[in-house]
């Protein structure tokens, strides 16, 4: 069946803008996850959903950053007044409920975001 | 705060050796242990979920071992292959969902 996707695969922006990045997780997984992964290091947490609400957004990291997933499917991601230090890659990942210890998170290829 | 360390940074081998990728946390109070696979490029692939009450997964070539008292799992890739070049990461999240990575290792499988 389908993975998790993401659009777009690259943004670049300049300073100041506001982008937004979409994650379409695999069909039926309650839970979705956002990462954020600088060159040469692992993934770091950002936000957490279980449904449509927000149940851990304490690696967000700072307001200029936002998420929703309004309907419990898609979420979008969203960064206003991007600085270079933005640039990174944003994952995505699902996972079927997030709340047992089997539970795998299947990732998603990426958003490539680039701020000059 | 979870801290994960993956050493060596980086390995290369001739095919067909075995490869060890060693894993190391600081809160033996995981709640599961999960290695992934990164292409250039690409987003993460799911390798092995170890779960807490287990000591080792395998899936075919690959086999992963979680000591919790320790705080060590490794990877072993028996037999390596050129398509094994990739870098892979462990992550453990501390009894729930937020996984905590470690920085990879990048594996060279030298035909």
């Amino acid at each position: 069946g389908a993975g998790v996707s993401q659009t777009p695969s690259n943004k670049v922006t300049e300073k100041g803008k506001y982008v937004e990045l979409r994650c379409d997780p695999i069909s039926g997984h309650t839970a979705l996850y956002w990462y954020r992964q600088s060159l040469g290091q692992g993934p770091e947490f950002l936000i957490y959903f279980q449904g449509t609400g927000a149940a851990d957004d304490s690696g967000l990291p700072n307001d200029r950053f936002f998420a929703v997933r309004p309907e419990g499917s898609v979420s979008t991601l969203k960064i206003q007044r991007t600085e270079r230090g933005d640039s990174a890659v944003y994952l995505c990942a699902s996972s079927l409920s997030g709340l047992t210890s089997g539970d795998t998170q299947y990732f998603g290829p990426g958003t490539r975001l680039t701020v000059l | 705060k979870q801290e994960v360390t993956q050493i060596p940074a980086a390995l290369s081998v001739p095919e067909g050796e075995n490869l060890v990728l060693n894993c190391s946390f600081t809160d033996s109070a995981i709640y599961n242990l999960q290695w992934f696979r990164q292409d250039p490029g690409k987003g993460l692939t799911s390798l092995l979920l170890i779960q807490s009450s287990q000591r080792e997964q395998t899936s075919g070539r690959l086999n992963a071992s979680l000591d919790k008292s320790s705080g060590r799992s490794t990877l072993y890739i028996a037999a390596s292959q050129p398509g094994d070049s990739a870098t892979y990461l462990c992550a453990g999240p501390i009894r729930d969902y937020k996984l905590s990575f470690g920085a990879g290792t990048t594996v060279t499988v030298r035909a």
